[in-house]
Formats: C-alpha cells, structure tokens, sequence
C-alpha cells in the first residue's frame, strides 16, 4: 500500500507557463483534495472531488483547474502559473465520499516556486 | 466563515514533560475534529479523529478532548520525547462532512 503519493516532489516553472501535479492513491478512496500551504495562511482547500466525475470548488481555486476519471488520480493543473502561486501543494484523501467521517492520508507535497 | 485558532505558535519544553496543545474554532457546527502531525518537509499524519458527538480520544501517550458548545479541543501528550518535535495541526470538518478547515498549527520543540 503506498497510500497517496505525489508528483513531482520538486518544481520550478516560469510565469505563465502550464504544469500538472500528479496525485495518486491505491486506497480505493472516494474522497481527494487539494490544499496549498503558505507561511502565516496554513492549509487552504483549491478544490475537492467525492468521487469519480465529481469536482468541486474549494476556498482558494482561481487559477487551478481539476478533473477525476478515475477513483485512484486528482490531477491538478495551473492554467498560467503565476509567481502567488509559489507554493507546498498537498494531496489528501479519505475513504468516504459521502462526509469526512474518517481520517485523510496526505501526499507528501509538491513544492513548487514560480519565477 | 469557520476559522480556527492554534495556541501556541511555538512551544519548547524538556524532555519528559506533560503538554497541552490547544485549538479554537468560531463555528461549532462540525463534523468531527482531527490532529495532524507534520514533520519538516513531509506531508501530515493523522494522529487523532474526534466525531462531533464524542468528548475524547486517545491514542498512546496522545489524549484529545473535543468542547464542541465552546469550540475548543486540546491535545495532550504524555511524557514528552524528542522524537514528538513537529508540528501539530488541528482541522475541523464542516456540517456538510466535505471540508477540511486547518489552523496554523503548533511548533513543538522537546529538547533531550
């Protein structure tokens, strides 16, 4: 069981440019999330899916887009990244899709700079 | 808006201490509660999960309580070792059971 690992560990891209961070989880989860983390502002939610074809907006989404084909992968794109977008991204998932009602297993995080 | 609240910020305490971490939240609709632990550079453990209608939680030397009517749970670690240094993050889970919102988090030095 590898639980939810994250790709890449490490990134740096250039203002405007496009990327993907991979999320995966072999739990059978139904639950994924995104969160970025920043100094002095925690863990904020970009977006959240409860399942397979189900995506939705979480407190900080502009400038990230998602998609869930699958149970297992979360990709999370950055349209045009931008250097506010300097970030730790972390994935997250949890068995239920229905409440949060067990505990999340979080990736490792992507961290990623803008120059 | 739910915004939770950690204090301390920092906390450094010897080896063998009992502590108490502590955690705020202003709307007290929850789902349930987590404690997270974060290593440097690493993602987050769970290390507790309180349901809303539960009072405590324990796990080893790691005790937490939930007052849900006052919005405060606290954590509490039993005999301290250097091996607890991280950072402890509490979460609330909203009403409708779909998001997480996280305070800032205690840094947690002990000190051999």
């Amino acid at each position: 069981n590898a639980g939810v690992t994250q790709t890449p560990k490490f990134q740096v891209l250039k203002t405007g440019q496009s990327m993907t961070l991979q999320c995966a989880q072999d739990m059978n989860h139904e639950y994924m999330s995104w969160y970025r983390q920043d100094p002095g502002m925690g863990l904020r939610l970009i977006h959240y899916s409860v399942g397979a074809g189900i995506t939705d907006q979480g407190e900080v989404p502009n400038g990230y887009n998602v998609s869930r084909s699958t149970t297992e992968d979360f990709p999370l794109r950055l349209l045009s990244a931008a250097p506010s977008q300097t970030s730790v991204y972390f994935c997250a998932s949890s068995y239920s899709a229905t409440t949060l009602n067990t505990e999340a297993f979080f990736g490792q995080g992507t961290r990623l700079t803008v120059v | 808006k739910q915004e939770v609240t950690q204090i301390p910020a920092a906390l450094s305490v010897p080896e063998g201490e009992n502590l108490v971490l502590n955690c705020s939240f202003t709307d007290s609709a929850i789902y349930n509660l987590q404690w997270f632990r974060q290593d440097p550079g690493k993602g987050l453990t769970s290390l507790l999960l309180i349901q809303s209608s539960q009072r405590e939680q324990t796990s080893g030397r790691l005790n937490a309580s939930l007052d849900k009517s006052s919005g405060r749970s606290t954590l509490y670690i039993a005999a301290s070792q250097p091996g607890d240094s991280a950072t402890y993050l509490c979460a609330v889970t909203n009403n409708a059971g779909n998001m997480l919102t996280f305070g800032g988090g205690t840094r947690l030095m002990v000190k051999p």
